[in-house]
């Protein structure tokens, strides 16, 4: 499987929203909705923020949100804040293979 | 509360094997439920799936790294561990233990909920 794609940085002024595209294939974003996102702070672990596409896990803030229209999964940040600048990840797995790829990772910058 | 802790040599030199261990505590590790995985980032660069593995022995791995590591689980240490054979500067990277879900519903979907904080691995030459 190849990694998904991402775009290397995307930026925004605070209080902004900003959409985080992930493209994959019809053989995982398309047809399953197991996309998930992962925020990472500089020298830190990753952090689950969105699963199954459109679910946040207790305790993220609802500025997070995913969405997904047709071979492309979308993370969106509204009102951005200073402490959303991360790195950020889609993640998603084949249930034909049970293989996990992770998106190429995108630069956020709070400006 | 579950946490996973990952261990192992800081420093591995070029053509010999990398081995690591992930301790999870909180929670055993022997769950229907759950697979658990290895995930990398080499310097600057994005994340990278390795393998995953049940409490069973049944593994998975990423056909890009096939051939040179291997997962292993003990069940009575609460552990599971990953061996990486014939290292290589490309295998420098931060690794990372991590829990998946073996199903999909409302409260996850094969995600990567539970992560390690991450240990350093350097190749030598």
């Amino acid at each position: 499987q190849s990694a998904l794609t991402q775009p290397a940085s995307v930026s925004g002024s605070p209080g902004q929203s900003i959409t985080i595209p992930c493209s994959g294939t019809s053989s995982d974003v398309g047809n399953f909705n197991y996309v998930s996102w992962y925020q990472q702070h500089p020298g830190k672990a990753p952090n689950l923020i969105i699963y199954g596409v459109t679910n946040r896990p207790s305790g993220v803030s609802n500025r997070f949100s995913g969405s997904k229209s047709g071979n492309t999964a979308s993370l969106t940040i509204s009102g951005l804040q200073a402490e959303d600048e991360a790195d950020y990840y889609c993640g998603s797995y084949f249930a034909s293979t049970a293989l996990s790829v992770f998106g190429t990772g995108t630069k956020v910058t709070v400006l | 509360q579950l946490q996973l802790q990952e261990s192992g040599p800081g420093l591995v030199k070029s053509s010999e094997t990398l081995s690591l261990t992930c301790s999870v505590s909180g929670g055993s590790i022997s769950s229907n439920s759950r697979y658990w995985g290895w995930i990398r980032q080499a310097p600057g660069k994005g994340l990278e799936w390795i393998a995953s593995v049940f409490f069973s022995g049944n593994t998975h791995y990423s056909p890009s790294l096939r051939g040179r590591v291997t997962m292993s689980v003990d069940t009575s240490k609460n552990q599971f561990s990953l061996r990486v054979t014939s290292v290589t500067a490309a295998d420098t990277a931060v690794y990372y233990c991590a829990r998946r879900s073996t199903y999909c519903n409302r409260d996850t979907c094969f995600d990567f909920d539970i992560w390690g904080q991450g240990t350093t691995v350097t190749v030598s030459s």
